[in-house]
């Protein structure tokens, strides 16, 4: 079985551009997750997708980032215009019920 | 919302000594506690969880300890090796809500 698959690996990008990350999850799980994790903090919750639906996007920062799961399948965060504290590490996760995540390698974004 | 607290940050233990991970929650709703393992440049995999129905749980070296009263639990590592060397994040959810992590703790196992 594919596991949870995440790219780009690494993204460097400067103050103000846009930056789209992709989630591919395992197959046929419904529920997708994006966490994110800056240095030496805890991994924090960002939203939850059930098959197509935003079930909780309760932990979005703010505006700038726009997450979407097209047909229930992959799903991308697109952060737009990118600000430096939205530099740290993007995990994505899915899971068949709401429990026992099984998480991507996550991706780098660092915003210069 | 839940809090969840972790403690130490960082633990260096000689190999083949123990380790031992604590962490407390706040939400009494709570009921379902994971703990995962991050290797240098590798994913977070679960290694263990836990429910509220259960007090303790073993699985080889680890283990993990509930104490629902006090809000805390505890993962138990035996034996380490020098491949237990790795963050370690505890989790706790109610089941309606989003699992939330504690900050990681930086396990090295000194040789």
């Amino acid at each position: 079985e594919a596991g949870v698959t995440q790219f780009p690996s690494h993204s460097v990008i400067e103050k103000g551009q846009t930056v789209t990350l992709r989630c591919d999850p395992i197959s046929g799980h419904d529920n997708l997750y994006w966490y994110r994790r800056v240095m030496g903090k805890e991994i924090k919750f960002l939203l939850h997708f059930v098959k197509e639906s935003k079930q909780d996007e309760s932990g979005m920062p703010n505006n700038r980032f726009l997450a979407e799961r097209t047909g229930g399948t992959y799903s991308t965060l697109k952060v737009q215009p990118a600000e430096l504290e939205d530099s740290g590490v993007y995990f994505c996760a899915s899971s068949q019920g709401r429990r026992r995540l099984a998480f991507g390698s996550g991706t780098r974004l660092t915003v210069v | 919302g839940e809090n969840v607290e972790q403690h130490p940050s960082t633990l260096s233990v000689q190999e083949g000594d123990s380790a031992v991970i604590k962490c407390t929650y706040s939400d009494s709703a709570s009921n379902y506690f994971p703990w995962y393992k991050q290797e240098l440049g590798k994913r977070p995999q679960l290694i263990i969880d836990i429910r509220s129905n259960v007090g303790e749980k073993k699985d080889q070296r680890i283990a993990v300890t509930l104490n629902k009263t006090a809000k805390h639990f505890s993962l138990h590592i035996t034996e380490t090796q020098p491949e237990d060397s790795a963050v370690y994040f505890c989790a706790a959810n109610s089941g309606n809500t989003p699992i939330v992590f504690g900050k990681g703790t930086r396990l090295s196992v000194i040789a």
